[in-house]
């Protein structure tokens, strides 16, 4: 069975320092896909960044970047420089390609960015 | 280019009325899905589609129903609502590569009372 698990409710970062949002996630599938999601208070889902399972490299994308260890099966998101608009909810989800391409979502996590 | 879009954007119903929502996509993707999204609780697979003519059923598909005549369209619908599906609902497609992301419409928010 596929699970994730988001295990910070919600945290404190202040503008300007980088912050770590914890996902670890639960599979047997050979292949999968983990994906980060930022949701604001708006309530639109916003795709972050992709980490494919056989990636040698972490993902980066801008201030975004993926802490994929693979043998402890987490995939930590790093945000570096925060800002006051990143203050939101943050989804980690993994993607399950021998389960018919359906996606696991984690409880989420609230981060506020202090000024 | 609307991506994907839902209608309507609130709804609310008392129990036992029934509705459908609607989900439409413009970018041909061959996966669609339905989710629910409670406080705390992230978000639940209710049902989902991997092509025209396809469903089924995920994480929480109890008193719901769905439906995919069209490859651009995916509805659900709650034949007889309960308070307990009072929820925010999403729908979202995606391409069928692992590294596709899901496209997510606005949301529906529904209050059964």
């Amino acid at each position: 069975a596929q699970k994730i698990t988001q295990t910070q409710p919600g945290m404190f970062v202040q503008e300007k320092e980088a912050v770590t949002l914890d996902c670890t996630y639960d599979t047997s599938d050979p292949s999968y896909g983990l994906f980060w999601y930022k949701q604001p208070s708006s309530g639109e889902m916003i795709f972050l960044i992709y980490q494919g399972s056989y990636d040698q490299q972490n993902a980066t994308e801008g201030r975004y970047s993926l802490n994929f260890q693979k043998a402890r099966k987490s995939a930590n998101l790093v945000i570096s420089a925060s800002q006051l608009g990143d203050s939101a909810m943050y989804f980690c989800a993994m993607r399950a390609l021998y389960n018919f391409n359906k996606f696991y979502f984690g409880s989420g996590t609230k981060l506020n960015v202090k000024p | 280019n609307a991506g994907v879009t839902q209608t309507p954007k609130f709804r609310v119903l008392k129990t036992g009325q029934s509705m459908t929502l609607l989900c439409a996509q413009d970018m041909n993707h061959e996966y669609m899905y339905w989710y629910r999204q409670d406080p705390g609780m992230g978000l639940r697979l209710i049902h989902y589609s991997v092509g025209e003519g396809t469903t089924a059923k995920g994480e929480v598909p109890d008193g719901y129903n769905v439906s995919r005549l069209k490859k651009q369209n995916f509805l659900l619908g709650l034949e007889s609502a309960a308070p307990s599906q009072t929820s925010v609902y999403f729908c979202a497609s995606s391409y069928t590569g692992e590294g596709d992301t899901q496209y997510f419409g606005p949301g529906t928010r529904l209050t059964v009372l």
